[in-house]
């Protein structure tokens, strides 16, 4: 697995948009990034993907950068219920890394009213 | 649509006793894992099933951790001789084919929580 790098906290205004960023700047050219957050007492929850290209779901955006060594992701709209801390992964491409996910610390995202 | 659904939700036992916790994984879902995450913490890998097969158990921390998937959907996590550093959420995620290079998501329940006192 690449390892990423988070900031262990940031806040957000509700209504406004959040932009958590990552760095995996030791990921290689076939390794996908990941995002899912945890609510409190709530499994992780998938919420993007992304190789190369940016991607954009019911749920966020993927920006990831031209060398691919950070990525964001942005909710357009944060609410109350973003409250959550959030996981960026770049599970290996393969060898013994394949199929499993590392969950680092994440970053814990407070959006206050 | 079904999610991954786990059983039970929190399960308290004494020290030494034997445990199983169940998975049952979003139908059609060929690959099954197992992770554990301790107060505090991020999820930490287990095991990964691939059909029937145990395809990585490199996570289990000792032999006193089994898991079986006998038909290739429900799973078993087994805890022989529990100790009270057993205690944490045990969690059940299930993908749709082989990871692939990563481009399956896998899908997570909202996991077992085990106490042993």
């Amino acid at each position: 697995d690449a390892k990423t790098t988070q900031p262990p906290s940031m806040d957000c205004a509700e209504g406004r948009a959040a932009n958590l960023p990552c760095n995996h700047s030791t990921i290689s050219g076939n390794e996908y990034v990941y995002w899912y957050r945890q609510i409190h007492s709530q499994g992780p929850q998938y919420i993007i993907h992304g190789l190369k290209n940016n991607e954009t779901n019911e749920m966020a955006s993927l920006i990831i950068t031209e060398d691919r060594k950070s990525s964001t992701l942005i909710l357009p709209h944060a609410t109350l219920r973003d409250t959550a801390v959030y996981y960026c992964i770049a599970p290996g491409a393969g060898g013994t890394s394949y199929g499993k996910l590392t969950f680092g610390q994440g970053t814990i995202l407070t959006v206050h009213p | 649509g079904a999610g991954v659904s786990q059983t039970p939700s929190n399960k308290v036992t004494e020290k030494g006793k034997y445990v199983e916790l169940r998975c049952d994984p979003i139908s059609g879902h060929t690959a099954l894992y197992w992770y554990r995450q301790s107060l505090g913490q991020g999820p930490e890998f287990l095991i990964y099933f691939q059909g029937t097969g145990a395809a990585d158990d490199s996570g289990l921390p000792n032999d006193r951790f089994f898991a079986v998937r006998p038909e290739g959907s429900v799973s078993t996590l087994k805890i022989q001789r529990t100790e009270r550093g057993d205690s944490a959420v045990y969690l059940c995620a299930s993908s749709l084919g082989f990871w692939g290079g990563g481009n399956q998501p896998q899908h997570f329940g909202d996991g077992t929580r085990l106490s042993i006192l």
